[in-house]
């Protein structure tokens, strides 16, 4: 089983719709856990970390479930610019060591 | 967040060749990490660069491969040793700065070897 897994998609969803997928992890010690966006031909960015309370940054929520050992990434009023692969990355321990899912691709429409 | 380069950025490269990676990053940071991209693949992390000191490998890499320095706290090298075309692929290293809870991509250098 692979650390770390994601829908690879692709989610193909009109401008202005909401998206949302899931990334499951396989260690339940793991510690920190982000997702990063990548563009085509591009580095990795780093798009938001995800915190046990949930957080939300603009149109962008991350939740995290320890009990079910996965993380989510809703996007809301999709935009065309949202279009990319977005990468699950899993910390199993404290030393910014990182397993990355293979990502899960979106696409917006107009 | 630090300034981070990769030279270079692309090569093209014969077989049974060796090609060096630099990485310089524009601050102090804690720590380096060097990932190969294949592709329509995930990151997959080679090694951690550990500065003054031999870099810790992961599982399935060791160092006669991929010789990796860490001279200073602002740049590492990862040379890409006795190439076959199984070693295509995105070379990217990642930094995490001071106060920094989490890692940041360099731009990654694309090889082709022929």
């Amino acid at each position: 089983r692979k650390e770390v897994e994601q829908d690879p998609g692709p989610f193909n969803v009109p401008e202005g719709a909401t998206v949302a997928f899931n990334c499951t992890y396989s260690n339940s010690a793991s510690q920190s856990f982000f997702w990063y966006r990548q563009d085509c031909r591009k580095e990795p960015k780093l798009l938001m970390s995800v915190y046990s309370s949930g957080n939300e940054d603009g149109r962008f929520t991350a939740q995290l479930n320890r009990a079910s050992q996965y993380i989510s990434l809703l996007i809301r009023d999709s935009k065309l610019s949202d279009s990319a692969t977005y990468l699950c990355a899993v910390g199993p321990t404290n030393d910014y060591k990182l397993s990355f899912g293979a990502g899960t691709t979106v696409t917006v429409r107009a | 967040s630090a300034v981070i380069s990769q030279k270079p950025s692309r090569d093209i490269c014969q077989r049974g060749t060796s090609l060096t990676i630099q990485c310089q990053v524009d601050s102090q940071v804690t720590m380096m990490f060097w990932y190969r991209q294949q592709p329509g693949q995930s990151l997959t992390l080679i090694a951690t660069a550990n500065q003054g000191s031999e870099a810790t490998y992961e599982s399935g890499f060791v160092i006669d491969k991929f010789p990796i320095s860490r001279p200073n706290l602002t740049f590492s090298t990862l040379t890409v040793s006795n190439m076959s075309p199984e070693d295509s692929s995105i070379y990217l290293c990642s930094v995490v700065g001071q106060y920094q809870e989490t890692q940041y991509f360099g731009p990654g250098t694309r090889l082709l070897v022929l």
